[in-house]
């Protein structure tokens, strides 16, 4: 299993800025995921981080407002942007190994005020 | 769409006590992860089913996987108040996973 680390683990900030979440790998992995988990409910993907080309988005996630990189195959981040409070949620990352298992970071907790 | 269901969506049980928590799709799944996420925390990953009818056991835990590929199981044995968490079923095709909406347990001492 691989294991990885995110920052910050939690924040607050007000409506209109931006945040910026860092996921770090301890190996390299080919897939990249971004997962948002509102309060009381499960996973959804925001996107998957493609390394050395544009992420590829999910239905209803546009990059205006979660731009992603992806610089290389240990470190990706995920930018939330002009924040509103229903952005509120959970931010995991989570890579994919070669057995096609996913695992996952602890997660950023966002609170938008 | 691959959807999947998972119930019950709530639970509270007394330490001690067993039981079973299911995962349910119309849609055939090349493989079946169950994983617990605990407050604060990402979800940890506890199994991986593949096979159709795959029976694995971790300790306390009994996973199946449904002969189909379209379903699954956990059971839980003697249950303790460290088993409490969200636990989240998530049905693979390839390298795209689709994620149930969890069973919440909680487990009273």
């Amino acid at each position: 299993s691989a294991v990885i680390s995110q920052k910050p683990s939690r924040d607050i900030c007000q409506r209109g800025t931006s945040l910026t979440i860092q996921c770090q790998v301890d190996s390299q992995v080919t897939m990249m995921f971004w997962y948002r988990q509102q309060p009381g409910q499960s996973l959804t993907l925001i996107a998957t981080a493609n390394q050395g080309s544009e992420a590829t988005y999910e239905s209803g996630f546009v990059i205006d407002k979660f731009p992603i990189s992806r610089p290389n195959l240990t470190f990706s981040t995920l930018t939330v942007s002009n924040m509103s409070p229903e952005d509120s949620s959970i931010y995991l990352c989570s890579v994919l190994n070669r057995t096609y298992e996913q695992y996952f970071g602890p997660g950023t907790r966002l609170t938008v005020t | 769409t691959q959807l999947l269901e998972q119930s019950p969506q709530f639970l509270s049980i007394q330490e001690g006590e067993n039981l079973t928590v299911y995962c349910n799709s119309s849609s055939v799944f090349s493989s079946l992860q169950w994983y617990r996420q605990e407050p604060g925390e990402g979800p940890v990953l506890l199994v991986t089913v593949v096979t159709g009818g795959e029976v694995k056991k971790l300790k306390r835990l009994t996973f199946q996987f449904g002969d189909a590929r379209k379903d699954s199981s956990l059971h839980i044995t003697a249950a303790q108040p460290g088993d409490t968490g969200l636990y989240l079923c998530a049905g693979s095709y390839g390298q795209n996973f689709v994620f149930g909406p969890g069973t919440r347990l909680s487990v009273l001492p």
